[in-house]
């Protein structure tokens, strides 16, 4: 099953542009996880927001997380052209002290220089 | 340095073969998940493993079987009985408690 859905599903921006994902589930959670892989390859962890939490920062990375809506935002700004991939939500409900993850459909991002 | 390494790259299967795709990580992670992803697509959870010697089935278990013989490798076979193979396999480890995912660099395979 997919908790998550993303949306858009595809955003094309030109660089130096903000870029915004969106993400909702469907269940209570644990935390949220944003990941990236880029063409072909393996996904990249880049942000985890707990449920106590209603917003984080990582570099140009901010993340936004409402447990009332169940949604989450990923907010890349200044984005750059290496900024091109897709980008995963994907949520963590277990309560067994191990992760076990439900990754959403995906966005992909294409910034053009 | 500390990773996880799936090989092959790209795997052929011809109809009615079985074929296993290769995971070890040297992280020391306790954790280990299996999960495809067809085109365009998130990914679907097959198999996860959580200690030595057990493993659960994830949502998509069929076809497919696992060992966790060692903590470091969680091989992953794509049986005849997979009606639909051809997909990106993607291996990964975790620690306990939070921290995320760290992902091999997957696996094509490609049924001919």
């Amino acid at each position: 099953s997919q908790q998550g859905e993303e949306d858009p599903q595809a955003l094309s921006i030109q660089e130096g542009e903000n870029a915004t994902m969106n993400c909702s589930y469907k269940t209570s959670i644990n935390n949220l996880q944003w990941y990236r892989q880029n063409s072909g390859r393996g996904l990249v962890h880049l942000i985890l927001i707990r449920s106590n939490e209603r917003e984080k920062h990582s570099g140009r990375l901010r993340v936004t997380l409402d447990t009332s809506k169940k949604s989450s935002s990923l907010l890349i700004t200044a984005s750059r052209a290496a900024d091109t991939a897709s980008y995963f939500c994907a949520t963590d409900a277990e309560d067994t002290g191990f992760q076990k993850l439900v990754f959403g459909t995906g966005t992909r991002l294409l910034v053009s220089p | 340095d500390g990773g996880i390494t799936q090989s092959p790259k790209y795997l052929f299967r011809k109809e009615g073969q079985n074929v296993t795709l290769s995971c070890e990580q040297n992280l020391n992670h306790d954790a280990m998940y299996w999960y495809r992803q067809d085109p365009g697509q998130g990914l679907r959870l097959i198999y996860y493993s959580q200690i030595v010697n057990d493993f659960q089935k994830g949502d998509i278990a069929e076809g497919y079987s696992v060992s966790r013989e060692k903590k470091e490798s969680f091989p992953l076979t794509v049986t005849s009985a997979q009606k639909n193979p051809t997909a990106f396999y993607l291996c990964a480890s975790s620690d306990r408690g939070e921290g995320g995912y760290t992902f091999g660099s997957g696996t094509r395979l490609t049924v001919v």
